[in-house]
Formats: structure tokens, C-alpha cells, sequence
């Protein structure tokens, strides 16, 4: 079956422009996370959606980051007036639903250049 | 707080031969640990995962892992390093302090197998 989609795969843009970043998670996965990963790091925890609602955004390293989940399945990650060190992969991973031993499923990323 | 060490950024290993990648974890209450492995330009791939029961994990392509509560230890493990298996690997370690599900992931090891 189809996996976690992200679009687009890569983005350039300029300091202080807003981007979106798209994820399209697995078909009945109710969880879905979103992690930044630096160059040369391991990914970190961004936020975290059970259906609609964000239940955990304490990954979001200040208020120009912010994100969404409407109807439960797709989510759109925002970041307002990027800064250069916002340049990094942002992946996104989906699981069946919250429990602890679910194992998540990642997206290819969205690499995100900011200049 | 859990956390999740990989020592070796980098371990090299000849075809055919048997290969390990380390990761230890500190944890206050039980381990939930995964291994994932990242190809470039691609996501995180899952290979296995210890929630409970058997040491010894087995998991995608060959690969296991073995738990070890005495030394906080899950390292990766292979029999026959193949040339394909030449890539990024992530010990993870589930944040059992949030009720979210989120991983905490080490650094990351690369895995170099030479013909």
C-alpha cells in the first residue's frame, strides 16, 4: 500500500518568506508526528496529532512554527519569516494510533533550504 | 529524561562479514527501542523494534538487534554484511515520560560495507 507522502521534496526560499510543508499520512493512521532533522543529526520531535488535535507541540522550537490537521488526515506544517538555521529535512511519520509499542512510519522528507 | 547514545559515527566492515552498530539508552521505567536505517535522499526506514518478551529481535533484511537490560544496550546486528546495507542507521528510544508516543533518536552511525 501507499506510505507517508511529503510534498514538495524540496523547497528554496528566501529569509523571512513563509513556507508550507505538506504530509500525507498512511490511510487509517490516526497518529501522525513531525520531526526536524539537521544536518548530521538525528531527527527531533516537532509535534504530534492524534486526529485533529495537536496533543503535544512541545517539540515546536518558537511561534513561527505552527501546524495543522483539519479533517484528521493530511497535516501542513508553517513557518513564517524563515531564518537560515530553519534550513534543514523535515520528516513526517504516521502509526495506527498512539500506542507506545506502535511503530511509526516516515515520510522521504521535505528538505528545506532557507537563504 | 530518556536518551539514546550512539557511539561510532562511522563503522566499517568488509562484505560478508558480521556487523554491529552500538546504542545505549537511559531510561527511568522500561524500554521501547527501534532501529531505523536512512538511504540518501530518502526517509527513515523501520527495521525492528523491542517492546517486550524475547532479547533477541528479529527484523527487515537480515538484521537483529539484542536487548540487554543489564548494560542498556540494543545493539544492531547482522551475520553477513552485504554492500547494500551500506547506510545511515538511528537507534531510537520511545519518550515513555509523554503520553505521545514520540522517539527520541541518537546521532546516527554510518555503516560502510566494502566489497
Amino acid at each position: 500500500g501507499a506510505g507517508v507522502s511529503q510534498t514538495p521534496s524540496n523547497k528554496v526560499t528566501e529569509k523571512g518568506k513563509y513556507v508550507e510543508l505538506r504530509c500525507d499520512p498512511i490511510s487509517g493512521h490516526t497518529a501522525l508526528y513531525w520531526y526536524r532533522q539537521s544536518l548530521g543529526q538525528g531527527p527531533e520531535f516537532l509535534i504530534y496529532f492524534q486526529g485533529t488535535g495537536a496533543a503535544d507541540d512541545s517539540g515546536l522550537p518558537n511561534d513561527r512554527f505552527f501546524a495543522v490537521r483539519p479533517e484528521g488526515s493530511v497535516s501542513t506544517l508553517k513557518i513564517q519569516r524563515t531564518e537560515r538555521g530553519d534550513s534543514a529535512v523535515y520528516l513526517c511519520a504516521s502509526s495506527p494510533q498512539r500506542g507506545e509499542w506502535e511503530t511509526q512510519y516516515f515520510g522521504p522528507g521535505t528538505r528545506l533550504l532557507v537563504l | 529524561a530518556q536518551s539514546v547514545a550512539q557511539p561510532e559515527d562511522q563503522v566499517n566492515v568488509a562484505e560478508g562479514n558480521p556487523l554491529t552498530v552500538k546504542c545505549t539508552y537511559s531510561v527511568s521505567g522500561n524500554p521501547y527501542l527501534f532501529w531505523y536505517v536512512q538511504y540518501p535522499n530518502r526517509g527513515l526506514q523501520f527495521l525492528l523494534k523491542y517492546i517486550t518478551g524475547d532479547n533477541l529481535v528479529k527484523g527487515s533484511y537480515g538484521f537483529e538487534a539484542e536487548f540487554n537490560k543489564s548494560q542498556t544496550s540494543f545493539h544492531l546486528k547482522k551475520p553477513s554484511a552485504l554492500v547494500s546495507d551500506s547506510a545511515l542507521y538511528f537507534c531510537a528510544v520511545r519518550d515513555i515520560g509523554s503520553n505521545t508516543g514520540k522517539l527520541i533518536f541518537g546521532q546516527g552511525t554510518t555503516l560502510q560495507v566494502k566489497p
